[in-house]
């Protein structure tokens, strides 16, 4: 597609239970990240996908948190048994390429309410 | 990645100019100057970006000063549509196995 597309837009979800949030990026960009914002804070970074590389998942709080990229192209993040402060919008951006910040490309972001 | 300083929030008019500041006093000579901006409800957008040389696009024009140590991102007549966070960051040239990371950014309110 033309841009970032990540699915759903909104999710609500009990405490405990585990969710899955989807990112298609560009096709052709190798680079994939995620990022989360709660409210009224910045973008948090979360973990970062490159072509075959292992990802960099020094973002990720805790072990609740999985993300796995199939084939190369689009991107689930995992969160198991959700917390309350897990309430945030998860925000994923693709790019060409590790070496180019300047061409990262956000989605619209899926917005996460734990009750 | 070295720090940036913004300021919190700013005012501006519309179709008049926005000056928006970053201090980055710890800048190496490898570091490139990006701007992302973020309007409400919607992902970061990215802006421009540059390394010495002042920078013209579409979007906005980038200033920098000659020690490099602060840069003024600047929107040549503002809109409402502008009404946005901006944030100003820093990133190694060769730091390609990192994601950007992002500061708070300052938050642009336009009035008509």
């Amino acid at each position: 597609g033309a841009g970032v597309s990540q699915s759903p837009s909104n999710k609500v979800t009990e405490k405990g239970k585990d969710v899955e949030l989807r990112c298609d990026p560009i096709s052709g960009h190798t680079a994939l990240y995620w990022y989360r914002q709660s409210l009224g804070q910045g973008l948090e970074f979360l973990i970062y996908f490159q072509g075959n590389s292992a990802p960099d998942k020094s973002g990720l709080p805790s072990d609740r948190f999985s993300a796995e990229r199939t084939g190369g192209s689009v991107s689930t993040l995992t969160i198991q048994r959700t917390q309350q402060e897990d309430s945030a919008v998860y925000l994923c951006a693709s790019s060409l390429g590790r070496a180019q910040p300047w061409g990262y490309t956000f989605g619209s972001g899926t917005r996460l309410t734990v009750v | 990645d070295a720090k940036t300083t913004q300021p919190n929030s700013m005012e501006s008019n519309e179709e008049e100019p926005v000056h928006l500041p970053c201090n980055h006093s710890t800048i190496s000579g490898t570091d490139y100057i990006h701007w992302y901006r973020q309007l409400p409800s919607q992902g970061p957008e990215y802006v421009i970006h540059g390394l010495t040389s002042n920078v013209n696009n579409r979007m906005a024009s980038l200033a920098i000063a000659e020690d490099r140590k602060s840069s003024t991102l600047i929107l040549h007549r503002a809109t409402l549509r502008d009404a946005a966070v901006y944030y100003c960051i820093l990133r190694v040239s060769n730091q390609a196995g990192t994601a950007l990371i992002f500061g708070k950014g300052t938050t642009l309110s336009v009035s008509s």
